[in-house]
């Protein structure tokens, strides 16, 4: 069975500081992995996914995330944080079929202080 | 950009009540999607559709519940006899089903059942 987990409900970081958020997976065979973000009273958003390739991901708003298959992890960073950031992030993964269902971790709550 | 769509944005209805929730998926993908999150939670997967059928569907997927491709366009999901448990954040995706491409997802439609 597939699944990922993000260790911390919330994560608080100072305005131009990095941030990272934490995300881990287990999966049997290649992981497909995703981060999406949820603003207030707003759907979800695509962030970046790793399907195969480099390492290092880039994506929308200045994200990269790192996957690192001996520690099966795949943390979200940024280099430096904008108040604008605070959001709901979502680690994910898919089976090996872009049709498969993701399944979601259970969020963490980015806030940025000013 | 093309986008998925859904409507309502909100709606409230009395427990017991039939529901349908619309979504417009984008316009070349081939694979739809329905996910919940009760507030608070996390998503959660409900039914995966493709080629008039139902490809997957989770054990949340019970017989209360039913998806249809109406015509072209539409995507739907209805409930048939609403509970207080329904309550959550509705969430409609799409594909196209290229093994590199993500899900994306619509705005939500927020159901308060009371």
């Amino acid at each position: 069975a597939q699944s990922v987990a993000q260790p911390e409900d919330q994560v608080n970081v100072a305005e131009g500081n990095p941030l990272t958020v934490k995300c881990t997976y287990s999966v049997s065979g290649n992981p497909y992995l995703f981060w999406y973000v949820q603003y207030p009273n707003r759907g979800l958003q695509f962030l970046l996914k790793y399907i195969t390739g480099d390492n290092l991901v880039k994506g929308s708003y200045g994200f990269e995330a790192e996957f690192n298959k001996s520690q099966t992890s795949f943390h979200l960073k940024k280099p430096s944080a904008l108040v604008s950031d605070s959001a709901l992030y979502f680690c994910a993964v898919r089976g090996y079929s872009s049709a498969s269902k993701i399944i979601f971790g259970s969020g963490t709550r980015l806030s940025i202080r000013p | 950009e093309p986008e998925v769509t859904q409507t309502p944005s909100h709606q409230v209805t009395q427990m017991g009540q039939e529901v349908i929730l619309r979504c417009v998926p984008i316009s070349n993908h081939l694979y739809f999607y329905w996910y919940r999150q009760i507030l608070g939670q996390k998503v959660e997967f409900l039914v995966s559709f493709y080629n008039n059928e139902i490809s997957e569907k989770s054990e949340i997927f019970d017989d209360q519940f039913s998806v249809e491709r109406p015509d072209g366009s539409n995507f739907t999901l209805k409930i048939r006899s609403t509970k207080l448990e329904d309550s959550a954040m509705y969430f409609c995706a799409s594909t196209n089903g290229i093994r590199r491409e993500t899900q994306y997802f619509g705005p939500g439609t927020r159901l308060l059942v009371l």
